[in-house]
Protein backbone atom coordinates (compact mmCIF):
# COMPACT_ATOMS: atom_id res chain seq x y z
CA UNK A 1 0.00 0.00 0.00
CA UNK A 2 2.07 2.79 -1.39
CA UNK A 3 1.20 6.46 0.23
CA UNK A 4 -0.07 9.02 -1.71
CA UNK A 5 3.05 11.53 -3.02
CA UNK A 6 3.33 14.96 -1.43
CA UNK A 7 6.12 17.33 -1.50
CA UNK A 8 8.17 17.06 1.69
CA UNK A 9 7.59 21.18 1.86
CA UNK A 10 6.86 24.26 0.43
CA UNK A 11 6.73 27.95 1.26
CA UNK A 12 5.39 31.25 1.07
CA UNK A 13 5.58 34.12 1.62
CA UNK A 14 2.20 35.89 3.95
CA UNK A 15 -0.72 37.14 1.27
CA UNK A 16 0.61 34.98 -1.48
CA UNK A 17 -0.70 31.60 -2.69
CA UNK A 18 0.70 28.26 -2.57
CA UNK A 19 -0.68 24.72 -4.46
CA UNK A 20 0.50 21.57 -2.89
CA UNK A 21 -0.08 18.21 -5.20
CA UNK A 22 -0.85 14.81 -4.25
CA UNK A 23 0.04 12.50 -7.06
CA UNK A 24 -1.80 8.56 -6.49
CA UNK A 25 -2.65 6.15 -9.19
CA UNK A 26 -5.81 5.06 -11.00
CA UNK A 27 -6.80 2.97 -8.44
CA UNK A 28 -6.90 5.78 -6.19
CA UNK A 29 -7.14 9.44 -6.56
CA UNK A 30 -7.69 8.79 -10.03
CA UNK A 31 -10.81 6.39 -9.77
CA UNK A 32 -12.82 8.14 -6.94
CA UNK A 33 -13.98 11.65 -6.18
CA UNK A 34 -13.07 10.74 -2.46
CA UNK A 35 -9.93 12.93 -1.48
CA UNK A 36 -9.60 14.87 1.71
CA UNK A 37 -6.89 17.21 3.00
CA UNK A 38 -6.28 18.07 6.61
CA UNK A 39 -4.00 20.82 8.64
CA UNK A 40 -2.17 18.96 11.37
CA UNK A 41 -0.52 22.01 13.77
CA UNK A 42 2.35 20.79 15.96
CA UNK A 43 0.85 18.86 18.93
CA UNK A 44 -2.73 18.91 18.18
CA UNK A 45 -5.29 16.62 15.82
CA UNK A 46 -5.89 16.45 12.09
CA UNK A 47 -8.33 19.25 11.24
CA UNK A 48 -10.41 18.56 7.56
CA UNK A 49 -10.09 21.27 5.25
CA UNK A 50 -11.10 19.86 2.17
CA UNK A 51 -13.42 16.73 1.46
CA UNK A 52 -14.77 15.34 -1.70
CA UNK A 53 -12.11 16.96 -3.61
CA UNK A 54 -13.32 20.49 -3.58
CA UNK A 55 -15.89 20.90 -0.77
CA UNK A 56 -15.07 22.92 2.17
CA UNK A 57 -16.55 21.78 5.34
CA UNK A 58 -18.39 24.55 7.55
CA UNK A 59 -16.00 27.17 8.98
CA UNK A 60 -12.95 26.36 6.66
CA UNK A 61 -12.19 29.28 4.93
CA UNK A 62 -12.64 30.03 1.26
CA UNK A 63 -8.66 30.66 0.92
CA UNK A 64 -8.31 26.93 0.69
CA UNK A 65 -9.51 24.91 -2.16
CA UNK A 66 -9.04 22.22 -3.89
CA UNK A 67 -9.06 20.33 -7.14
CA UNK A 68 -8.20 17.39 -9.16
CA UNK A 69 -6.94 16.23 -12.28
CA UNK A 70 -6.13 12.90 -13.58
CA UNK A 71 -4.49 11.27 -11.12
CA UNK A 72 -3.21 14.27 -8.55
CA UNK A 73 -5.13 16.26 -6.82
CA UNK A 74 -4.08 19.74 -5.13
CA UNK A 75 -4.96 21.77 -2.21
CA UNK A 76 -4.08 25.61 -2.60
CA UNK A 77 -4.15 28.11 0.35
CA UNK A 78 -4.75 31.75 -1.19
CA UNK A 79 -3.94 35.23 0.98
CA UNK A 80 -1.46 32.80 2.80
CA UNK A 81 -1.47 34.10 7.20
CA UNK A 82 1.22 32.78 9.63
CA UNK A 83 -1.57 30.46 11.21
CA UNK A 84 -1.64 28.32 7.97
CA UNK A 85 2.09 26.70 8.52
CA UNK A 86 1.32 23.58 9.83
CA UNK A 87 1.20 19.98 8.05
CA UNK A 88 -1.11 19.26 5.17
CA UNK A 89 -1.78 15.66 4.23
CA UNK A 90 -4.01 14.74 1.50
CA UNK A 91 -5.92 10.77 1.63
CA UNK A 92 -8.39 9.24 -0.85
CA UNK A 93 -10.32 6.60 -1.41
CA UNK A 94 -8.63 2.95 -2.63
CA UNK A 95 -10.83 0.65 -2.77
CA UNK A 96 -12.49 -0.92 0.60
CA UNK A 97 -9.18 0.95 2.15
CA UNK A 98 -7.65 4.59 2.20
CA UNK A 99 -4.43 5.81 2.36
CA UNK A 100 -2.75 8.73 3.17
CA UNK A 101 0.17 11.33 1.68
CA UNK A 102 3.43 11.73 3.54
CA UNK A 103 2.38 14.96 4.46
CA UNK A 104 3.81 18.65 3.47
CA UNK A 105 5.09 21.10 5.99
CA UNK A 106 3.46 25.18 4.99
CA UNK A 107 6.37 27.51 6.11
CA UNK A 108 4.62 30.69 5.88
CA UNK A 109 8.18 33.12 5.93
CA UNK B 1 -19.95 19.60 20.51
CA UNK B 2 -18.78 16.34 18.84
CA UNK B 3 -16.46 14.85 21.34
CA UNK B 4 -13.99 11.81 20.38
CA UNK B 5 -12.05 10.34 23.54
CA UNK B 6 -9.33 7.56 23.38
CA UNK B 7 -8.20 5.46 26.23
CA UNK B 8 -6.07 2.66 26.37
CA UNK B 9 -3.11 2.98 25.62
CA UNK B 10 0.68 2.31 26.82
CA UNK B 11 3.74 0.51 27.04
CA UNK B 12 3.50 -3.07 25.82
CA UNK B 13 6.02 -6.02 24.84
CA UNK B 14 6.35 -6.97 21.40
CA UNK B 15 3.91 -9.90 20.95
CA UNK B 16 1.69 -8.79 23.32
CA UNK B 17 -1.83 -7.54 23.44
CA UNK B 18 -3.41 -4.16 23.77
CA UNK B 19 -7.06 -3.26 23.50
CA UNK B 20 -7.96 0.73 22.53
CA UNK B 21 -11.53 2.30 23.13
CA UNK B 22 -13.16 5.05 22.03
CA UNK B 23 -15.72 7.13 23.32
CA UNK B 24 -18.52 9.14 21.32
CA UNK B 25 -20.72 11.86 22.21
CA UNK B 26 -21.82 14.50 20.83
CA UNK B 27 -23.36 13.11 17.71
CA UNK B 28 -25.42 10.14 16.81
CA UNK B 29 -22.86 7.47 17.11
CA UNK B 30 -25.04 4.82 14.63
CA UNK B 31 -25.53 7.19 11.83
CA UNK B 32 -21.66 7.33 10.78
CA UNK B 33 -18.66 5.22 9.83
CA UNK B 34 -15.79 5.25 12.32
CA UNK B 35 -12.07 4.74 11.75
CA UNK B 36 -8.51 3.99 13.38
CA UNK B 37 -5.81 6.66 12.34
CA UNK B 38 -2.42 6.41 13.60
CA UNK B 39 1.24 8.02 12.94
CA UNK B 40 4.36 7.19 14.18
CA UNK B 41 6.92 9.72 16.37
CA UNK B 42 7.85 12.29 13.81
CA UNK B 43 5.99 10.48 11.00
CA UNK B 44 2.71 10.97 8.56
CA UNK B 45 -0.78 9.43 8.90
CA UNK B 46 -1.87 6.06 8.55
CA UNK B 47 -5.28 4.72 8.01
CA UNK B 48 -5.35 1.53 10.01
CA UNK B 49 -8.94 0.43 9.81
CA UNK B 50 -12.86 1.30 9.31
CA UNK B 51 -16.25 0.28 10.69
CA UNK B 52 -19.47 1.27 8.56
CA UNK B 53 -22.44 1.87 11.04
CA UNK B 54 -23.53 -1.41 11.20
CA UNK B 55 -20.02 -3.18 11.39
CA UNK B 56 -21.26 -4.68 7.96
CA UNK B 57 -18.46 -3.51 6.27
CA UNK B 58 -15.06 -3.20 7.64
CA UNK B 59 -11.46 -2.46 6.46
CA UNK B 60 -7.95 -2.63 7.32
CA UNK B 61 -4.70 -1.34 6.01
CA UNK B 62 -2.38 -4.57 4.90
CA UNK B 63 0.40 -3.71 8.00
CA UNK B 64 -2.46 -4.49 10.35
CA UNK B 65 -4.47 -7.30 8.48
CA UNK B 66 -4.81 -10.35 11.14
CA UNK B 67 -3.79 -8.39 13.45
CA UNK B 68 -6.06 -5.89 14.47
CA UNK B 69 -9.54 -6.51 15.27
CA UNK B 70 -12.39 -3.47 14.88
CA UNK B 71 -15.48 -3.30 16.67
CA UNK B 72 -18.42 -1.02 17.80
CA UNK B 73 -20.99 -0.71 20.29
CA UNK B 74 -23.64 1.23 19.39
CA UNK B 75 -25.75 0.78 22.09
CA UNK B 76 -22.36 2.39 24.44
CA UNK B 77 -20.95 5.03 21.79
CA UNK B 78 -17.97 3.32 21.79
CA UNK B 79 -15.74 2.36 19.02
CA UNK B 80 -13.06 -0.46 19.98
CA UNK B 81 -9.29 -1.59 18.38
CA UNK B 82 -8.14 -4.97 19.29
CA UNK B 83 -4.27 -5.15 18.81
CA UNK B 84 -2.91 -8.53 19.09
CA UNK B 85 0.87 -9.89 18.00
CA UNK B 86 2.05 -6.15 18.42
CA UNK B 87 5.66 -5.04 16.99
CA UNK B 88 7.75 -2.37 17.21
CA UNK B 89 6.70 -0.50 13.91
CA UNK B 90 3.03 -0.18 15.67
CA UNK B 91 4.55 2.25 18.28
CA UNK B 92 2.28 5.26 17.30
CA UNK B 93 -0.08 8.02 18.40
CA UNK B 94 -3.34 6.31 17.40
CA UNK B 95 -6.40 8.49 16.51
CA UNK B 96 -10.01 7.92 16.48
CA UNK B 97 -12.08 9.36 13.90
CA UNK B 98 -15.66 9.68 13.15
CA UNK B 99 -16.26 9.56 8.91
CA UNK B 100 -19.17 11.39 7.71
CA UNK B 101 -21.13 9.22 6.14
CA UNK B 102 -23.04 5.54 7.16
CA UNK B 103 -20.79 3.21 5.40
CA UNK B 104 -17.28 5.19 5.13
CA UNK B 105 -16.29 7.89 2.84
CA UNK B 106 -12.88 8.88 4.48
CA UNK B 107 -13.65 11.84 4.88
CA UNK B 108 -12.73 12.38 8.80
CA UNK B 109 -14.58 15.00 10.10
CA UNK B 110 -13.82 15.05 13.43
CA UNK B 111 -10.95 13.20 15.79
CA UNK B 112 -10.16 12.54 19.20
CA UNK B 113 -6.90 13.74 20.56
CA UNK B 114 -5.32 10.10 20.48
CA UNK B 115 -4.26 7.68 22.61
CA UNK B 116 -0.58 6.70 22.54
CA UNK B 117 0.82 3.19 22.04
CA UNK B 118 4.52 1.79 22.79
CA UNK B 119 5.75 -1.70 21.79
CA UNK B 120 8.88 -1.61 23.11
CA UNK B 121 10.95 -4.76 25.33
Amino acid sequence: QSALTQPASVSGSPGQSITISCTGTSSDVGSYNLVSWYQQHPGKAPKLMIYEGSKRPSGVSNRFSGSKSGNTASLTISGLQAEDEADYYCCSYAGSRWVFGGGTKLTVL
Amino acid sequence: EVQLVESGGGLVQPGRSLRLSCAASGFTFDDYAMHWVRQAPGKGLEWVSGISWNSGSIGYADSVKGRFTISRDNAKNSLYLQMNSLRAEDTALYYCAKDMSLVGSGTFDYWGQGTLVTVSS
